[in-house]
């Protein structure tokens, strides 16, 4: 199994670019979130949904949008980078019931830099 | 505003010592404490959790000690491993499993 796969892995953008941070995976898993890891902040949830279709704001959701077609995919979407939104972003997914509930597996992170 | 605190920041500690990070919250609706561990360049990872009608857990040479009347808990890693240098993140969530992440703890096993 792959488990949580993120693309790209760097990516580098200019002020006011768009661009989307693709996440897959493949546990079949009904909760999927985005962190962001800031030094010194930890990891910060951005958003998360509970099923396709479903979406809903975590911590710090400006600047960013999400939709969720698919129990497999999770794209976060920046419409107009901004320097703040330099960071690592952590895709991370688990089942809701049972034994894995809440147990979250991550993706190895995307490295995201706006100049 | 973080509702776990977590600390140190950062710790060394020498080959076969004793690591200790400490975390609280206030929130009394949290119901679940997981500790991760992320190597460098790699996402986090799940090493051990705690539900708060225990007071301890025990996974080999890491133990998580949960306080419920001081809304603190702890992780101790025994026996400190230069393969144990990695950060730590201290995390809580309620039922409807928003973790919330503490800033984590840099930790340095010396040889």
């Amino acid at each position: 199994n792959a488990g949580v796969t993120q693309t790209p892995k760097f990516q580098v953008l200019k002020t006011g670019q768009s661009m989307t941070l693709q996440c897959a995976q493949d546990m079949n898993h009904e909760y999927m979130s985005w962190y962001r890891q800031d030094p010194g902040m930890g990891l910060r949830l951005i958003h998360y949904s509970v099923g396709a279709g479903i979406t809903d704001q975590g911590e710090v959701p400006n600047g960013y949008n999400v939709s969720r077609s698919t129990t497999e995919d999770f794209p976060l979407r920046l419409l107009s980078a901004a320097p703040s939104q330099t960071s690592v972003y952590f895709c991370a997914s688990s089942p809701i019931t049972g034994a894995g509930a809440n147990v979250l597996t991550f993706g190895a992170g995307s490295r995201l830099t706006v100049l | 505003q973080q509702q776990v605190k977590q600390s140190p920041q950062s710790l060394i500690v020498q080959k076969g010592g004793i690591s200790i990070i400490n975390c609280a919250y206030e929130n009394t609706a949290f119901d679940y404490f997981p500790w991760y561990q992320q190597f460098p360049g790699k996402g986090p990872a799940l090493l051990i959790a705690i539900r708060p009608d225990v007071s301890e857990k025990k996974e080999g040479r890491f133990t998580i000690s949960f306080n419920k009347s001081a809304k603190q808990f702890s992780l101790h890693i025994m026996d400190s491993q230069p393969g144990d240098s990695a950060t730590y993140f201290c995390a809580a969530t309620d039922s409807w499993g928003k973790l919330q992440f503490g800033a984590g703890t840099q930790v340095v096993v010396t040889p």
